[in-house]
């Protein structure tokens, strides 16, 4: 069964500064990881897909990795603004088209 | 294209009563999926549709709840005889294909009191 886990739960951050946020999997047999944002009370926005035969993906100020062997994804947000605050998810999706999500990083950025 | 629409947005309910969601996925979307989401956690799988067969139905959803999505367009969930901990959100997703990744649609925050 697949398990995704996001740490830290929060992250509070000055405007300009780079951060990364952090997705650990269980089933390396991952066949895409997916990031997206959610503003409170919303629905999810999907910001990147990574299939599992690349490595990256790239949109804009976002960069997400993928590494099957190690079981980790990680969310690279460049020059952070006061507009990127909000709950970034991540999800590992199987063949069959289901995910599993972690519970998030609520992210903070202060002006 | 409008993109994944969900209705109602919001719904409170008195506990006991039945509740129907609709979801309308991306025209040409077969893949259709239903999660829930309580506070502080991340969404639950509870169903997903290829076209109008339903193929995998989570464990959490228990008798009380019911998915169709007849001629594999729109698709609506049930709940019966509500009870408090039914309250959360509702999210519908859908895709063009397996493994192509997932649009969600604003979700319907169901409140049962």
């Amino acid at each position: 069964k697949q398990e995704v886990t996001q740490i830290p739960a929060a992250l509070s951050v000055p405007e300009g500064e780079n951060l990364v946020l952090n997705c650990s999997f269980t089933d390396s047999a991952i066949y895409n990881l997916q990031w997206f944002r959610q503003d409170p009370g919303k629905g999810l926005t999907s910001l990147l897909l990574i299939q599992s035969s690349q490595r990256e993906q790239t949109s804009g100020r976002l960069n997400a990795s993928l590494d099957k062997s190690s079981g980790r994804s990680t969310l690279y947000i460049a020059a952070s603004q006061p507009g990127d605050s909000a709950t970034y998810l991540c999800a590992g999706g199987a063949m069959a088209g289901k995910s599993t999500f972690g519970d998030g990083t609520t992210l903070t950025v202060k002006p | 294209d409008t993109g994944v629409s969900q209705d109602p947005r919001h719904k409170i309910t008195k506990r006991g009563q039945n509740v129907t969601f609709r979801c309308d996925p991306i025209s040409e979307h077969n893949r259709l999926y239903w999660y829930r989401q309580t506070l502080g956690q991340g969404p639950e799988f509870l169903t997903y549709f290829q076209n109008e067969a339903q193929l995998e139905k989570s464990r959490l959803l228990s008798d009380r709840f019911s998915a169709e999505r007849p001629k594999g367009s729109f698709s609506t969930l049930e709940i019966q005889r509500t009870e408090q901990g039914d309250s959360a959100m509702y999210l519908c997703a859908s895709s063009p294909v397996p493994g192509t990744g997932y649009t969600f649609g604003s979700g319907t925050r169901l409140t049962v009191v």
